[in-house]
């Protein structure tokens, strides 16, 4: 199956930074989304971005298809962006694949 | 709002018990609904794959006597954890899509954390 890898598994941030997380995937697919896991499971959905760039608020994001990967960047972090941040992507059978996670602190 | 909802949110049971647990698209019909396995501190792991009016497609490794799945209506699915174990204590969560095609997303429900006890 699809393989998809996140990186970096971790992250810890001051309040006010910014970073980029990434999503690599190792074949075509016809759907990327990423979502936000917050502390009580919840999963939000952040962005549906098979291709092209998206913002919305601080937060924004590129996949770029035929290089097999995505973007998200958090601008001017907030401690309510902690949390565990999917990708997770879908080939032709409406299953999605998700990633390990990057897993972001954000400390006041 | 959500679209997606999912009952009981959180649930303790003793072993050798079932506990159905249910998701409902709010205000769309989804003729195909997923169920999601989460441990702790680790990804969603598909479990299977809920059509309405016909069986479920169950992914590799899951076992579909343990895991009951009924789509009885294009707006339910419930997922039936039948004799439960410790073991089966997780964070299961649904999906549904309002799509025809592949160019809309899927939406979560909140999730069931479910300990057995």
């Amino acid at each position: 199956g699809i393989q998809v890898e996140q990186s970096p598994p971790d992250l810890i941030l001051q309040e006010g930074a910014n970073s980029t997380l990434r999503c690599n995937f190792s074949d075509s697919v016809n759907n990327l989304q990423w979502f936000h896991q917050n502390p009580w499971g919840q999963l939000i959905n952040l962005f549906y971005i098979p291709s092209g760039t998206k913002q919305n608020g601080r937060l924004s994001a590129t996949t770029v298809a035929t290089e097999r990967y995505s973007l998200l960047y958090i601008s001017s972090s907030q401690t309510t962006d902690s949390g565990v941040y999917f990708c997770a992507v879908e080939q032709d059978d409406y299953k999605l694949s998700f990633g390990a996670g990057t897993t972001v602190t954000v400390r006041a | 709002g959500a679209v997606v909802s999912q009952h009981p949110s959180r649930v303790i049971c003793k072993s050798g018990t079932s506990v159905k647990i249910e998701c409902r698209s709010l205000d769309f019909q989804a003729t195909t609904m997923f169920w999601y396995r989460q441990f702790p501190k680790q990804s969603l792991m598909l479990m299977a794959t809920s059509n309405e009016g016909s069986k479920a497609t169950y992914e590799q490794g899951v076992e579909k006597d343990k895991f009951l799945i009924n789509h009885a209506s294009l707006t339910l699915s419930t997922l039936t954890v039948t004799s439960a174990h410790p073991e089966d204590s997780s964070f299961y969560i649904c999906s549904a899509s309002r799509r025809s095609s592949y160019n809309s997303p899927l939406h979560f429900g909140n999730g069931t954390r479910l300990t057995v006890t």
